[in-house]
């Protein structure tokens, strides 16, 4: 995963809480993803970005919202923590011809 | 939008036998079906892709075919060792940007 970094790696938060989650990466990739991952539903995409202030909603948006005020990084934000948003989540990045995502290492968010 | 399905779910060989994982999509347009293998803590990791004007890839012990008529598409490990062992997941898409991911197949490669 060399190029791209996820904090907090684990974290625990309570229902109500807001929440940040960090993707840095290091490639100067210009199109950056935040997916989910949960048993028996495979990873799915909960927003991505096209570029610096550039975002657009994924398949699960809902009770998300995300960042970009510079290349490198991109953020997902839960304003409410909920016990439904508890999963593994990953940020990738592609370069300019958008395919053959590189993924971090994941975020473990756990909502008691 | 696209669906995109994965069997088996799970999956056990011998070493040195072959593995075979499935998955179909629904959508004609996607033309890009890419392979990731992910080992536990660790984010999933491309290992090989397709896309709709080409049949076949090789890449010495896995291949991925597409049958774009039957909208379906294989990842085939020949000579499998344990370090195949790990969840792979198929992915379909036509945008480049938005995939769709099949729910994972978690192989184990038996000594």
């Amino acid at each position: 995963d060399a190029g791209i970094t996820q904090s907090p790696r684990h974290k625990v938060t309570e229902t109500g809480t807001p929440v940040t989650l960090r993707c840095h990466q290091t490639e100067n990739h210009r199109y950056m993803y935040w997916y989910r991952q949960d048993p028996g539903h495979g990873l799915r995409l909960i927003h991505y970005s096209y570029g610096v202030k550039d975002t657009d909603k994924g398949e699960v948006s809902d009770g998300y919202s995300v960042s970009r005020s510079k290349t490198e990084d991109f953020l997902l934000t839960l304003e409410s923590a909920t016990s439904s948003q508890t999963s593994v989540y990953f940020c990738a990045t592609t370069g300019e011809n958008g395919y053959g995502y590189t993924f971090g290492s994941g975020t473990r968010l756990t909502v008691v | 939008g696209e669906n995109v399905e994965q069997h088996p779910s799970t999956l056990s060989v011998q070493e040195g036998d072959s593995a075979v994982i499935k998955c179909t999509y629904s959508d004609s347009a996607s033309n890009y079906f890419p392979w990731y293998k992910q080992e536990l803590g660790k984010g999933p990791q491309l290992i090989i892709d397709i896309r709709s004007n080409v049949g076949e890839k090789k890449d010495q012990r896995i291949a991925v075919t597409l049958n774009k008529t039957a909208k379906h598409f294989s990842l085939h490990i020949t000579e499998t060792q344990p370090e195949d062992s790990a969840v792979y997941f198929c992915a379909a898409s036509h945008t480049g940007n938005q995939f769709y991911f099949g729910t994972g197949t978690s192989l184990t490669v038996i000594p």
